[in-house]
């Protein structure tokens, strides 16, 4: 059954460093989403990406993030100056059409030190 | 907020019984979607139920919307140990983004 990878599935850095998270959708999928949870918070979106655009992103999402589908297959999350704060499990998800079923990738777990 | 928040946040049952699990929202949604997480692990889509819809069944899965009341409850039948994980609703409001709430923590003792 298909299903969302990412890469790496642990990830540690030190603050200021930039970091790029990689994730690859589900093959026939359109809309492709990054979430982040911090550890024993919900989940949190962050953005969602289309046509290789941002469709919507959150308050999180500020100018040091940004997102790209540099291939036909890979959709990354780049934060350029790690904070403290951003230490988190990041999953991405993808679906066919909006609004429809998401499905995750396992998640990265980043932790900025 | 959107927010979807659940309750209780925590459920304890004996292996065979139902759970039942609520969500309550605050605004108008396109759709409303239930996951799970195991412990450190990712999230499993479990159902999705449309805002024209009242009920839906997927296995020994039973999800109800009302719009109307702005809830949505999840009951998972004969319940196995293998259950046992955190389980949160969705809701989607403009189809390219979902808000999650805090998640209902359920164990089901063997």
């Amino acid at each position: 059954e298909p299903e969302v990878t990412q890469t790496p599935s642990h990830q540690v850095t030190q603050m200021g460093q930039e970091v790029i998270l990689r994730c690859v959708p589900i093959s026939n999928h359109l809309y492709f989403y990054w979430y982040r949870q911090i550890l024993g918070q919900k989940v949190e979106f962050l953005v969602s990406f289309y046509n290789n655009e941002i469709s919507e992103k959150s308050e999180i999402f500020d100018d040091q993030f940004s997102v790209e589908r540099p291939d036909g297959s890979n959709f990354t999350l780049k934060i350029r100056s790690t904070k403290l704060e951003d230490s988190a499990m990041y999953f991405c998800a993808s679906s066919v059409y909006s609004g429809d079923e998401q499905y995750f990738g396992p998640g990265t777990r980043l932790t900025v030190t | 907020s959107q927010q979807g928040e659940e309750d209780p946040q925590a459920l304890s049952i004996q292996e065979g019984e139902n759970a039942t699990m609520n969500c309550s929202y605050k605004t108008s949604i396109n759709n409303l979607q239930w996951y799970r997480q195991n412990s450190g692990r990712g999230l499993v889509h479990l159902i999705l139920i449309r805002s024209n819809e009242r009920e839906k069944h997927s296995g020994r899965l039973r999800v109800t919307l009302d719009t109307s009341k702005k809830s949505s409850s999840l009951l998972i039948t004969a319940s196995r140990a293998a259950d046992t994980a955190s389980y949160f609703c969705a809701t989607d409001l403009t189809g390219n983004q979902f808000y999650f709430g805090t998640g209902t923590s359920l164990t089901v003792i063997p």
